[in-house]
């Protein structure tokens, strides 16, 4: 089945502890993207990525990391997490970034930096 | 700066018709989605616009105006699964793309 996923689907953790949430599609999807949605404001994107080893900043980038080293995975990395980043991220995937490429969306994940 | 604009809320009947409405100032245009969100769950592909006109699928049919950065959401024959919120996305001359808040739709029996 094709599907993007994401882990862990629920995260509750403390100020400053590291923590990843990993991203992976079965498509073979060149672009992959993360989003947070948070009430009133929608979705944002945090980062992008165009192929493999190729990664760009979105909206809204601090205090994240990414990295793309397959093509399949998509990991986002808080190096230390605070409240402000208590949100709910997806990830999403596409053919390609231009044209009529839908993206695919992952179940999501909804972090709590208490 | 880039805005896309959409009603907060929407409130329909089962079996009526029922219009979204989007408006947006983009740099620059290479495209509009529409996206349904039922709530606590993943945005799902619903149109693409590229080209002035209505694009239909169903019971969902989608329209776009370039020259006054305007489109909608037409639903027909709404049904009860069909409450969910709907997200208006443009995609701007770098090809990024743009999402409004999202419209939340409620059908009552």
């Amino acid at each position: 089945e094709a599907q993007v996923t994401q882990n862990p689907r629920y995260l509750i953790t403390v100020t400053g502890k590291k923590l990843t949430v990993t991203c992976s599609q079965n498509m073979n999807h060149e672009y992959m993207s993360w989003y947070r949605q948070d009430p009133g404001l929608g979705l944002r994107q945090i980062y992008y990525s165009m192929n493999v080893e190729v990664t760009d900043k979105g909206d809204v980038p601090e205090g994240y990391k990414v990295s793309r080293k397959e093509k399949r995975n998509f990991p986002l990395i808080l190096e230390s997490p605070s409240p402000n980043q208590t949100s709910l991220y997806f990830c999403a995937s596409s053919l390609y970034l231009a044209g009529a490429y839908e993206q695919y969306f992952g179940p999501g994940t909804r972090l709590t930096v208490t | 700066g880039q805005n896309i604009d959409q009603p907060t809320e929407m409130t329909a009947t089962e079996g009526a018709i029922v219009q979204i409405n989007c408006t947006y100032q983009t740099s620059g245009f290479n495209g509009l989605f529409w996206y349904q969100q039922h709530a606590g769950e993943a945005p799902t592909f619903l149109s693409y616009n590229v080209l002035d006109g209505l694009e239909e699928k169903g019971r969902f049919s989608s329209f776009l105006s370039r020259s006054k950065g305007y489109s909608y959401l037409l639903l027909k024959e709404l049904q009860m699964k069909d409450s969910a919120s709907y997200l208006c996305a443009v995609q701007d001359n770098t090809d990024k793309l743009i999402f409004g808040t999202g419209t939340r739709l409620q059908v009552f029996p």
